[in-house]
């Protein structure tokens, strides 16, 4: 059973605000993903990591950064929150090696709502 | 460019009424074929792995096939606890370790 945790699971703020989405795994992963998902709709991409120090941009270009200091956590921040940034953001890890190497395992995700 | 097309949108089944997802593909060099389940408000849940034509897979009700062009996740007599949506994605053989993912089926059973 996967374990990636993301905190908070809900959060309502206001409009300029700084706000970081926390996202952690205990199952020593490398790769670890950030995805925005509005309801009915895709996953778009936000950032992705290989390891430590290791982040890129994914398509979706959100205004947020990400940062790799540990294996196990990989924060997003929205520097200043719009109400365009209200979603679903989803943090994804997978393994390297084998079979294993392209599945990816999804926390349960943080609703936001931007006001 | 990976591309990923599920059909349909939406499903809506009776209790015990088998029926199929379809996810069609196109990608170059495929690493693998991916199935998920999500639950609405939650992150999805891994369901298969799919790496060659001919490959299937079983999970309780759910069976998953796969062809060059397309795979397909039957519903054997499903239950109300099989309504989800059903994501696809694929992995190809372009370098990076980004798959690409389909919109999803979204399937609804009535008891």
């Amino acid at each position: 059973e996967a374990d990636i945790y993301q905190t908070p699971r809900y959060l309502v703020i206001g409009t300029g605000k700084k706000i970081t989405l926390e996202c952690s795994q205990t199952m020593g992963h490398d790769k670890m993903y950030w995805y925005q998902q509005d309801p009915g709709m895709e996953l778009h991409l936000i950032h992705y990591s290989y390891g430590v120090n290791s982040t890129e941009k994914g398509d979706l270009s959100s205004e947020s950064t990400v940062s790799r200091i540990r294996t196990e956590h990989f924060p997003l921040t929205l520097e200043s929150a719009r109400p365009s940034h209200t979603s679903q953001y989803l943090c994804a890890s997978s393994d390297w090696g084998g079979p294993s190497t392209y599945e990816q395992y999804f926390g349960p995700g943080t609703r936001l709502t931007v006001t | 460019e990976d591309q990923v097309t599920q059909s349909p949108e939406a499903l809506r089944l009776q209790e015990g009424e088998s029926s199929s997802l379809n996810c069609s593909y196109t990608v170059s060099g495929l690493r693998g074929l991916f199935w998920y389940r999500q639950d609405p408000g939650k992150g999805p849940e891994f369901l298969f792995t799919l790496y060659s034509a001919g490959e299937e897979k079983e999970k309780e009700r759910l069976k998953a096939t796969l062809t060059k062009k397309e795979s397909f996740l039957h519903i054997t007599a499903p239950k109300p606890e099989d309504s989800a949506t059903y994501l696809c994605a694929v992995q190809g053989s372009g370098g990076s370790y980004i798959p690409t993912f389909g919109r999803g089926t979204s399937l609804i059973v009535h008891p």
